[in-house]
């Protein structure tokens, strides 16, 4: 596609619920990161791929978070056991040449109640 | 470990007037890259300007320049002529020079600027 596509726009969810956070970027961006924005703050790592492996997963904050990138494009990141200071804003990006700077989506807003 | 430091949580500025945004940096490294991304409302952040540690010309891009002074590790933002549509959250971000081609964003707190009718 043209951009960096990221769905749902908007997450409502229980504490305690499963969570799965899509995003499609890019076409032929081989690199895709995550990063999570809480309120006020700026973006912080996640992880990030190149292809279809995790080249870096240092920014998971626990195992309840994962994310999956199975075929080298769209990728999910996957809550377990949702809390309520997840909530925060989940920035996906992509891009060919990182130090060009990233192509990112509009991201989801993630809301756990 | 990289920080990126913004200590102008907010700012506001008249249309048409020159504002700047200021960012400090810490890092061992000799060579990497410093950015700035603005986000509207609309959440998406959008690359603004880039520039090469190893380059000691500033970036500029239109409207908008840098001031990069390497031994101090500062890099700050000029937005010239402002426009009403500059208004939103601006981020300084570093990346090391990546090896095996990728590296992560580091972000600072951000500045939220607001132009001014």
């Amino acid at each position: 596609g043209a951009g960096v596509s990221q769905t749902p726009s908007n997450k409502v969810t229980e504490k305690g619920k499963y969570v799965e956070l899509r995003c499609d970027p890019i076409s032929g961006h081989t690199a895709l990161y995550w990063y999570r924005q809480s309120l006020g703050q700026g973006p912080e790592f996640l992880i990030y791929f190149q292809g279809t492996g995790a080249a870096d997963d240092s920014g998971l904050p626990n195992d309840r978070f994962f994310a999956v990138r199975p075929e080298g494009s769209v990728s999910t990141l996957k809550i377990q056991r949702t809390e309520r200071g997840d909530s925060a804003v989940y920035l996906c990006a992509s891009s060919l040449a990182p130090n060009y700077g990233y192509t990112f989506g509009s991201g989801t807003r993630l809301t756990v109640v | 470990a990289q920080t990126v430091t913004q200590s102008q949580p907010e700012m506001s500025v008249q249309e048409a007037e020159t504002v700047t945004l200021s960012c400090t940096y810490d890092t061992s490294e000799s060579n990497y890259y410093l950015f700035w991304y603005k986000q509207p409302p609309s959440r998406q952040m959008i690359l603004v300007i880039r520039q090469e540690a190893y380059k000691q010309q500033n970036a500029t891009e239109n409207r908008f320049s840098v001031n990069f002074q390497k031994a101090a590790k500062s890099f700050s933002l000029k937005i010239s002529d402002s426009q009403l549509g500059d208004t939103a959250m601006y981020f300084c971000a570093f990346m090391k020079l990546p090896n095996f081609g990728n590296e992560k964003l580091t972000f600072g707190t951000g500045t939220r600027l607001t132009i001014i009718p």
